[in-house]
Formats: C-alpha cells, sequence, structure tokens
C-alpha cells in the first residue's frame, strides 16, 4: 500500500471554479511535506512547503492545509485558470526515510471553459 | 538563476547505443538527484549526489551509469537499454543533501527517453 495516497484521482472542473485535492499520509515520524505541481511532460514546480508545526500555508491562489494528527494534508485552488491544469503531488519528508522523498499518487487536474 | 537545465529534450535511442543525459545548474547547489517517471505515476528516485559523491544508489540496474564532473554538472551515461526504460528522467538538485522543510529541490524540465 502507497505511503502517501491522493484524492480524487483525476478531477474536471470549471474555469473560475475552486476546487480541493486530498493527500492522506501513513509515514512517520513527520518532517514536512511538500505540493508540487507538474504540468505534462515538465519536472514538477514546488507549490508549498509545511512543517509538522504549520497548520496553513499560502502561495497566491494556492492554500495548502495540514492535520498532523490525522494526518492528512489538503491543497485549495481558488478562482482555477485554464493553466492550472496539471498534476498535483504531495509529497511526504519522514526523518527515517533514508534522504528520500515520498511521492503521492497525485492528481491530476483539468480546467475547462 | 533559479533554474536546472536539462538536455536534450527528447532522445531517441536503440538498445545498443550508448548516449548520456546533461543536468546543469548554477544555483551553488550541493546535492543533485536523478529520477525516473513512467506516464501517469511519480518520479521514482534513482540517485542522490551529494557534495559531487554519490551518496544514493537506488538499486538502479548498471546499464544506468551517473556522473557528477563537478558541483554544477550532473550526467546520466546510459548504455544497452531496454524499451521498457523509456520513460521522463528527470534531474533535480537541493542545497544540500537533507530533506529539512528549507532545503528546497528544484526539478530540470526532465529529457524525454525513448528506447526502441
Amino acid at each position: 500500500k502507497n505511503q502517501v495516497e491522493q484524492s480524487p484521482q483525476s478531477l474536471i472542473i470549471l474555469e473560475g471554479k475552486n476546487c480541493t485535492l486530498q493527500c492522506n499520509y501513513t509515514v512517520s515520524p513527520f518532517s514536512n511535506l511538500r505540493w508540487y505541481k507538474q504540468d505534462t511532460g515538465r519536472g514538477p514546480v514546488s507549490l508549498t512547503i509545511m512543517t509538522f508545526s504549520e497548520n496553513t500555508k499560502s502561495n497566491g491562489r494556492y492554500t495548502a492545509t495540514l492535520d498532523a494528527d490525522t494526518k492528512q494534508s489538503s491543497l485549495h485552488i481558488t478562482a482555477s485558470q485554464l493553466s492550472d491544469s496539471a498534476s498535483y503531488i504531495c509529497v511526504v519528508i519522514f526523518t527515517g526515510g533514508g534522504n528520500k522523498l515520498t511521492f503521492g499518487t497525485g492528481t491530476q487536474l483539468k480546467v475547462e471553459l | 538563476d533559479t533554474e536546472v537545465t536539462q538536455t536534450p529534450k527528447h532522445l531517441v535511442m536503440g538498445m545498443t547505443n550508448k548516449k548520456s543525459l546533461k543536468c546543469e545548474q548554477h544555483m551553488g547547489h550541493r546535492a543533485m538527484y536523478w529520477y525516473k517517471q513512467k506516464a501517469k505515476k511519480p518520479p521514482e528516485l534513482m540517485f542522490v549526489y551529494s557534495y559531487e559523491k554519490l551518496s544514493i544508489n537506488e538499486s538502479v540496474p548498471s546499464r544506468f551509469s551517473p556522473e557528477c564532473p563537478n558541483s554544477s554538472l550532473l550526467n546520466l551515461h546510459l548504455h544497452a537499454l531496454q524499451p521498457e526504460d523509456s520513460a521522463l528522467y528527470l534531474c533535480a538538485s537541493s542545497q544540500s543533501g537533507g530533506l529539512a522543510e528549507y532545503n528546497e529541490q528544484f526539478f530540470g524540465p526532465g529529457t524525454r527517453l525513448t528506447v526502441l
């Protein structure tokens, strides 16, 4: 079983609408959690990085939340744009991970007119 | 300059060819990474170089051979690859080899490799 599960697997929304992507993880002990955006055929780009003591972090229209007790994170996108169409990947770093990022399964978002 | 560059963007090679992927960064980062990513899957770590020394090899087949000539450059030498090695190969760099919240990894655009 993957240690970082994301939902939904894919999502289609209309331009201008908001959406929320979910990330549940089982890895521990936990160090920090990152959300990346990856356009098709491109490398991932970091959106937010949160430590275990942070509850929320914003980057423009992107707001990430973290509940370290329930091991859940979410990424909220407001006023979506066509350029938001991409794969969104949740990455968890745990201190016993031997210097590795643990990638989630990703959510494929498509924003339509 | 906060960019990681990779060349070539696309590469098609036969199973008997020898080719190399190149990665470069000028952010003064001392850790560099190679990842392999198949379609609709998350990236998989292959190698990590920290201060120009190989620190992690994720049991990658010997047909992939990494090289770090200096702190700004990272190469991946390819020889006798299989069709299943076709994937997007991503390079990344970070300030150091640790995974603290301040040690963000910056990814390059990737090289799309097709093995015939």
